[in-house]
Parts: C-alpha cells; sequence; structure tokens
C-alpha cells in the first residue's frame, strides 16, 4: 500500500533562516506531488505542484521554492523565512486520473520567531 | 474558475443530533467531488468521494449526493458522536488539470 512521509513533523526557526521540508511517497511511482500550507485556522493554500521530476508549478509567488529531485521525493525550501511563513505545511499525492482520491502526509508544524 | 464554497463554521451540536453541512461548487465539465476530514494537529484523511452525477458517497455513516443540477454535495451524517470532532473539507477534482480545489473547512464540535 503507498504511504506519505513528512518530515519533521514540528519545526521552530528564527526569521532569516533557511528551510527545508521534505516529503517522500512509498509504493507508487510516477505520482502527482503538491505542497500546501494551512494558516492558523484557515483552509489549504496550494503552494506547488508537480506531474514529474524536475517539472514544478508555482502557485503563488513568494519566498518559498520547491524541487523534485526523485520520482517519489518533494521539498519544499527558503533561503530567508519570514514570520509569514508560519503555518502547517502538507504534502499530498495522487494518480493522474481527476477522479483520484489525493492523499495527504501527516503534516509539519513551523513556527518562525 | 473552479471553486468550492462551504457554510461557515464553526457548528456545535449535541451528541445524536443530525447533521448537515453545505457545499456548493462552480466548475466546467464534470469534476470528482470529495469530503475530507481533519483531525487537531493531522493531515487530511479521505471521507467519502463520488465521480460522477447522482453518486452517492459514504462512509462511517457520513454520506453525500453529487447533485449536477444544483452543484451541490452536502455532507450529511444522521447521529454524530463526539469523536466526529473535526474540520471538514469539500474538495473537487476537474479533469483535465492537476489542481485540486479545496472549500475553507467547516469546523464541527460535538458536545457530550
Amino acid at each position: 500500500s503507498q504511504t506519505i512521509h513528512q518530515w519533521p513533523a514540528t519545526l521552530v526557526q528564527p526569521v532569516g533562516s533557511p528551510l527545508s521540508l521534505e516529503c517522500t511517497v512509498e509504493g507508487t511511482s510516477n505520482p502527482n506531488l503538491y505542497w500546501y500550507r494551512q494558516a492558523a485556522g484557515r483552509g489549504l493554500q496550494l503552494l506547488f505542484y508537480s506531474v514529474g521530476i524536475g517539472q514544478i508549478s508555482s502557485e503563488v509567488p513568494q519566498n518559498l521554492s520547491a524541487s523534485r529531485p526523485q520520482d517519489r521525493q518533494f521539498i519544499l525550501s527558503s533561503k530567508k523565512l519570514l514570520l509569514s511563513d508560519s503555518g502547517f505545511y502538507l504534502c499530498a499525492w495522487n494518480g493522474y486520473q481527476s477522479t483520484d482520491t489525493q492523499y495527504f502526509g501527516p503534516g509539519t508544524r513551523l513556527t518562525v520567531l | 474558475g473552479d471553486s468550492v464554497t462551504q457554510m461557515e463554521g464553526p457548528v456545535t451540536l449535541s451528541e445524536e443530533a443530525f447533521l448537515t453541512i453545505n457545499c456548493t461548487y462552480t466548475a466546467t465539465g464534470y469534476p470528482s467531488l470529495f469530503w475530507y476530514v481533519q483531525y487537531p494537529g493531522e493531515g487530511l484523511q479521505l471521507l467519502l468521494k463520488a465521480t460522477k452525477a447522482d453518486d452517492k458517497g459514504s462512509n462511517k455513516g457520513f454520506e453525500a449526493t453529487y447533485r449536477k443540477e444544483t452543484t451541490s454535495f452536502h455532507l450529511e451524517k444522521g447521529s454524530v458522536q463526539v469523536s466526529d470532532s473535526a474540520v471538514y473539507f469539500c474538495a473537487l477534482s476537474a479533469s483535465g488539470t492537476y489542481k485540486y480545489i479545496f472549500g475553507t473547512g467547516t469546523r464541527l464540535k460535538v458536545l457530550a
């Protein structure tokens, strides 16, 4: 069966520091991969999605970036964190069909101080 | 563009009460529709889905029917439990796109 991992689970970082969040998927190949952010008490904001290695689509211009160095690995990065980057970051994957369910990882809670 | 609108929360109910969370959508073509649930501190989990008009998705006592004529996918449960307290998200996936569109979420609190 397929599983999706995210780490770290919790992160506290100072403003201006770099960021690297990792997401890996097991048990499937060629998944579509997504990064979402959820601010406290808010809905989901799509940040990036990828349909293949090295293919990244950005939804919101900001100081974050994403990379997909391997088929089942998706990384979210920043060179300098802002206070407004605090939130709950969720990675997700699904297959190619629009009828496919999107599966979510357990999330990373990021607090920028 | 495509969009999903959910009723504002929070919704507070007593145990064994009837639940309805409204969801309407705007989309071109024939999207697939989903309900996800999020428990505190966790990621989203699929609750149920429907992929074509008049389909009924069901799981754990929850139901939702894909109504194309009213562009709605309302979530219902006949008798809620304290353990159903969570945030519920309605979502759609349109054919020909890679993106899933989520509603803003509705927080449900069930009191014993």
